[in-house]
């Protein structure tokens, strides 16, 4: 079975502080996916990353980075939080392209910034 | 953009009677994914189709491309069933660009005993 871990299932941190969120999948896929989910909005994409150090935007990346050294490891970063920024992210990765390739998500991490 | 339209928002039923959720999109789409969400946030990928019907148990997700629109159905609903319900699409490749899915807003559905 594809396994996805991340790094916690909550977290709490302050305003300003810089959030690092790890993602961890067992299965050698290639494409890594962040989201986050809001209530009214459903899932939308943060970035993704398609292969090692290689990384592209998604809908909406502003105040995120991300960093893919491994090709097991795809970590999303908030280099300064915010309260906006208190969300469900979820993890999930995929053999290859979505269009023939279901993806599997980790349990998610529910972010608290005060 | 795709647009990715589920319906209905919120479903109540008994057990044993069967479900339909709906899911409607604007743009011509390479795949469509139906998803499983406890609550808890744990998502599972229930089906991943570009035409035609699959089952799997006693769920079967539908596809009409010319109609732009997806059904999933449950028959003999049971209360483990509960959960939010969520279509995904993914567009046609296009040379370029971040491979994610685009996202309806999901379906809570509730089975009551």
């Amino acid at each position: 079975d594809v396994k996805v871990t991340q790094s916690s299932r909550y977290l709490v941190k302050r305003t300003g502080e810089k959030v690092f969120l790890e993602c961890v999948q067992d299965m050698d896929h290639e494409n890594m996916f962040w989201y986050r989910q809001d209530p009214g909005l459903g899932l939308r994409l943060i970035y993704f990353s398609y292969d090692v150090k290689m990384k592209e935007k998604g809908d909406i990346p502003e105040g995120y980075s991300v960093s893919r050294e491994k090709k097991e490891r795809f970590s999303l970063i908030l280099e300064s939080a915010s309260t906006n920024q208190t969300s469900m992210y979820l993890c999930a990765s995929s053999l290859g392209w979505t269009g023939n390739n279901e993806q599997f998500f980790g349990p998610g991490t529910r972010l608290t910034v005060l | 953009k795709n647009e990715v339209e589920q319906s209905p928002q919120n479903l109540t039923a008994q057990e044993g009677e069967f479900i339909t959720i709906n899911c409607s999109y604007s743009v011509g789409i390479s795949a469509l994914h139906w998803l499983q969400q406890h609550p808890g946030g744990g998502i599972v990928s229930l089906f991943m189709l570009s035409s035609g019907k699959k089952k799997h148990g006693r769920l079967i997700a539908t596809i009409n491309i010319q109609e732009k629109h997806s059904s999933l159905h449950i028959t003999a609903s049971h209360p483990r069933d509960s959960a939010v319900y969520i279509c995904a699409v993914r567009g046609r490749p296009s040379g370029g660009g971040a491979d994610g899915l685009t996202f309806g807003k999901g379906t809570h559905l509730i089975i009551q005993p």
